[in-house]
């Protein structure tokens, strides 16, 4: 199957600090990015999208940046919380804005909040 | 609005047998993913329906299949089971916000 990579990154982050979560994509036709968020037992949710003609976009504490000359995103959580602990994915739509849904996910990342 | 719904939500089988996962997407929308989950291999995409057509496929061998009803519900079969299909199975539906997935809970298989 497709797949970005196999290791699962992690990050601890004191409850009320600011968490920063990176992640490299693949295709440079990808116009459309999005961030998910899964906590165990559970499917990913949605948090937080960007399309390719932005460079930054602005949620409820969170923040997407993209840049596309080095095809790498980032979600910034603010004031992070102990229920923000979970597996954060970035995702990219390969298929294209007018085409089919294909969402290529990368590999993850967990976020572990120290109260 | 109900979201998505995936049943059963664990299975468990042995190799050689076959498997038919059931997900029904959230009202209104017609595009249905599928999705392998592992700790190894992570997020991996089996393929995409809409309006009972796929529309895209991953990398993966021709024992997993899958199809769509007109109600947009949709299924996927895996046959002749290997442990290594041991996996959470995720469907997730997209209306009009193509890429935008909502997700089910998923199906916990496991192939003994």
């Amino acid at each position: 199957g497709e797949s970005v990579g196999l290791h699962l990154p992690t990050l601890s982050v004191q409850e009320g600090d600011n968490s920063i979560i990176n992640c490299a994509y693949s295709n440079s036709a990808s116009d459309y990015f999005i961030w998910y968020k899964q906590e165990s037992g559970k499917g990913p949710q949605f948090i937080i999208d960007i399309r390719s003609n932005m460079d930054k976009r602005q949620g409820q504490r969170v923040t997407v940046l993209l840049n596309k000359t080095v095809k790498h995103l980032s979600l910034q959580i603010a004031a992070t919380q102990p229920g923000d602990s979970a597996v954060y994915f970035c995702a990219e739509n390969i298929g294209g804005r007018t085409s089919y849904d294909k969402v290529i996910f990368g590999p993850g990342t967990s976020l572990s909040v120290i109260p | 609005k109900a979201g998505v719904t995936q049943t059963p939500r664990y299975l468990i089988k042995t190799r050689g047998q076959q498997v038919t996962l059931s997900c029904s997407p959230i009202s209104g929308h017609r595009s249905v993913s599928w999705y392998q989950q592992t700790p190894g291999q992570g997020l991996q995409f089996l393929f995409e329906y809409f309006s009972e057509t796929q529309r895209n496929k991953g990398n993966f061998p021709g024992r997993f299949s899958g199809r769509q009803f007109s109600n947009s519900r949709s299924e996927m079969n895996v046959s002749t089971l290997e442990l290594g299909d041991s996996a959470l199975y995720l469907c997730a539906s997209s209306g009009h916000e193509g890429g935008k997935l909502f997700f089910g809970s998923g199906t916990q298989l496991s192939v003994l």
